[in-house]
């Protein structure tokens, strides 16, 4: 089974648009992290939230974090056609084991 | 700095046969983990390996087993292969918990 849930479950924008992805988890968790993958590929690590943090940036990146929900959600500023990826929430709730969500199909049309 | 390598990428198999997929860390990782991602959707956590000993398992089989070498490299092998076992495997390594580099993963198909 799957810890988180990622929504909606595609998205489909014009470049230079934003992209919002949210995900939500049911257990508590020490932290949330992003990864993106091109075409059924290896994943990309893009970003790491603590459950101690709100809200953190990386580049276009904005990831917020309400431990009170159990939601998470990615945005994507300025999309680019080199977004076009699925996007996955994965979640540690202590152990060794990272858990993924279903990820969200993000197409960028130039 | 060679990234996370998976061999071979692409793998046809008969049910019932065996696999041996491969994985060679990182640069300086010392921690190997293996995912099941079946079409469209999310990697499934198998198991982790550190120091040569699985320290984590999933909810897989006793047919997917490991092995970890002291250069910190790793196996994955499947017995008895079914049809659902067809999917991408992907290892990822690491030095901490939380930071993982994964492989381009190894497409396996049964038929």
């Amino acid at each position: 089974s799957q810890q988180g849930e990622e929504d909606p479950q595609a998205l489909s924008i014009q470049e230079g648009e934003n992209a919002t992805m949210n995900c939500s988890y049911k257990t508590s968790i020490n932290n949330l992290q992003w990864y993106r993958q091109n075409s059924g590929r290896g994943l990309v690590h893009l970003i790491l939230i603590r459950s101690n943090e709100r809200e953190k940036h990386s580049g276009r990146l904005r990831v917020t974090l309400d431990t009170s929900k159990k939601s998470s959600s990615l945005l994507i500023t300025a999309s680019r056609a080199a977004d076009t990826a699925s996007y996955f929430c994965a979640t540690e709730t202590g152990g060794f084991k990272t858990i993924f969500g279903a990820g969200t199909r993000l197409f960028v049309k130039a | 700095d060679a990234g996370v390598t998976q061999s071979p990428t692409h793998l046809i198999k008969t049910r019932g046969q065996q696999v041996t997929l491969r994985c060679s860390p990182k640069s300086g990782h010392d921690t190997v983990s293996w995912y099941q991602q079946a079409l469209g959707q999310g990697p499934q956590f198998i198991f982790q390996y550190y120091e040569e000993e699985e320290r984590q398992r999933g909810n897989f089989p006793d047919r997917f087993s490991g092995h970890q070498f002291p250069n910190y490299s790793s196996e994955l092998n499947v017995n008895a292969l079914l049809l659902g076992d067809s999917a991408l495997y992907l290892c990822a390594s690491s030095l901490n918990r939380y930071l993982y580099t994964f492989g381009s993963g190894t497409r396996l198909t049964v038929v």
